[in-house]
């Protein structure tokens, strides 16, 4: 099993450009969470969904989409890129709700020029 | 609301020293969870615990344990006998059971064991 994996790893944007990342688990989880993580901030939640086709919003949504259409992935969309987004960002899942172990990716490392 | 706070923002050990890490944590839920995950030089996030609120009982793993004190709204994380793989960012964390997919974390703290 390859667990949680991101695409793509790497990616450097130029301010109001539009990408997605794409998180994928195989583990038939029910949950999904997409992070930010920032220098002294820990992690903040984005988004998450509690299955295909639900999502919500996390602590910091804004800028920010994403889409559940398959029950193993789970996409984060910037539409217009800003500086501010320039972060690592986590997609994780569990088989139940936030309240027990989330399996992470390996993070996505996104600057915006 | 929910708030996670480690205070150390880095420590910095010799091997075989035994460190602790504090987190410190708020919430108004009598039910909550509570995390610690391992962040290595390699970037991913390793689960290490979870323990709910109604359960004060410390834990060991090996050179691992946890003090979890509800008393002082604290889950502090000892590691024993320091070895340079324990090299890493420690993050802890707290799920409410009304809001359990909006986990907080803490800012971390960066844990350096030299040889």
């Amino acid at each position: 099993n390859a667990g949680v994996t991101q695409t793509p790893k790497f990616r450097v944007l130029k301010t109001g450009q539009s990408m997605t990342l794409l998180c994928a688990q195989d583990m038939n989880h029910e949950y999904m969470y997409w992070y930010r993580q920032d220098p002294g901030m820990g992690l903040r939640l984005i988004h998450y969904s509690v299955g295909e086709g639900t999502t919500a919003k996390g602590e910091v949504p804004d800028g920010y989409n994403v889409s559940r259409l398959k029950k193993q992935n789970f996409l984060l969309g910037l539409e217009s890129a800003a500086p501010s987004q320039t972060s690592v960002y986590f997609c994780a899942s569990s088989t139940m709700t936030g309240s027990y172990e989330q399996y992470f990716g390996p993070g996505t490392r996104l600057t915006v020029t | 609301a929910q708030k996670v706070t480690q205070a150390q923002t880095e420590i910095s050990v010799v091997e075989k020293e035994d460190v602790t890490l504090d987190c410190v944590y708020e919430t108004r839920d009598t039910t909550y969870y509570l995390f610690w995950y391992k962040q290595p030089p390699s970037g991913e996030l390793v689960f290490l615990i979870r323990r709910n609120s109604f359960d004060e009982q410390n834990e060991i793993s090996g050179r691992y344990s946890w003090n979890f004190q509800k008393s002082t709204s604290s889950f502090n994380f000892t590691i024993t006998a320091s070895q340079v793989v324990d090299s890493a960012v420690y993050f802890c964390a707290l799920s409410g059971k009304y809001n359990n997919n909006d986990m907080r974390f803490g800012a971390g703290t960066r844990l350096t064991v030299k040889p």
